[in-house]
């Protein structure tokens, strides 16, 4: 299998700090993407990263990919209340189309 | 932005019974996915579409499971005949071309079946 994981499980910061969450995979993978979910909601992307790409930056998100490592991080800096979500990691393999979600970190930010 | 647009939001139906999802994908995109979360699990996926055809299926989604792209914008899923542990959000998905390119969701079906 091909799943991401992400740790940690869940995580509690306050308003203005910095978030990181970490992702791991087991097989070889075209891309792997990001994605938000507020509670009960459907998936929002936030970031795609290909790879043979090592980091990319949107906004206030900055996302690592190790290949070597088959890991990716994902950091969110200054972070707001409106953040508090889950965020899963998903990967599609070198041949296939389809994604493979971790099982999400929840993250509260408290205001 | 384009965006996935499902229906019905919510349904509630009975054990037995058939429900139908709906989804309209994003105009140009030529894969259609549908994923399902059980409350409080991971994102599983189901089924991938295109050019008319499955071309990807987990096993979770057997005989009890279709889908079919009836015309040029709709793409649905049928459960035949529902049980209790079909109670999930199920997420409709959509990408433009090949491997590498963004995967876009729906807000989701929450289907609970009593």
């Amino acid at each position: 299998s091909q799943q991401g994981e992400e740790d940690p499980q869940a995580l509690s910061i306050q308003e203005g700090e910095n978030a990181t969450m970490n992702c791991s995979y087991k097989t070889s993978i075209n891309n792997l993407q990001w994605y938000r979910q507020n509670s009960g909601r459907g998936l929002v992307h936030l970031i795609l990263i290909r790879s043979n790409e090592r980091e990319k930056h949107s906004g206030r998100l900055r996302v690592t990919l190790d290949t070597s490592k088959k890991s990716s991080s994902l950091l969110i800096t200054a972070s707001r209340a409106a953040d508090t979500a889950s965020y899963f990691c998903a990967t599609d393999g070198v041949y296939g189309n389809k994604l493979v979600f971790g099982a999400g970190t929840i993250l509260r930010v408290k205001s | 932005e384009p965006e996935v647009t499902q229906t019905p939001s919510h349904q509630v139906t009975q054990m037995g019974q058939e429900v139908i999802l709906r989804c309209v994908p994003i105009s140009n995109h030529l894969y259609f996915y549908w994923y399902r979360q059980i409350l409080g699990q991971k994102v599983e996926f189901l089924v991938s579409f295109y050019n008319n055809e499955i071309s990807e299926k987990s096993e979770i989604f057997d005989d009890q499971f279709s889908v079919e792209r009836p015309d040029g914008s709709n793409f649905t899923l049928k459960i035949r005949s529902t049980k209790l542990e079909d109670s999930a959000m199920y997420f409709c998905a959509s990408r433009s071309g090949t491997a590498g390119n963004t995967i876009y969701f729906g807000e989701g079906s929450w289907l609970t079946v009593v």
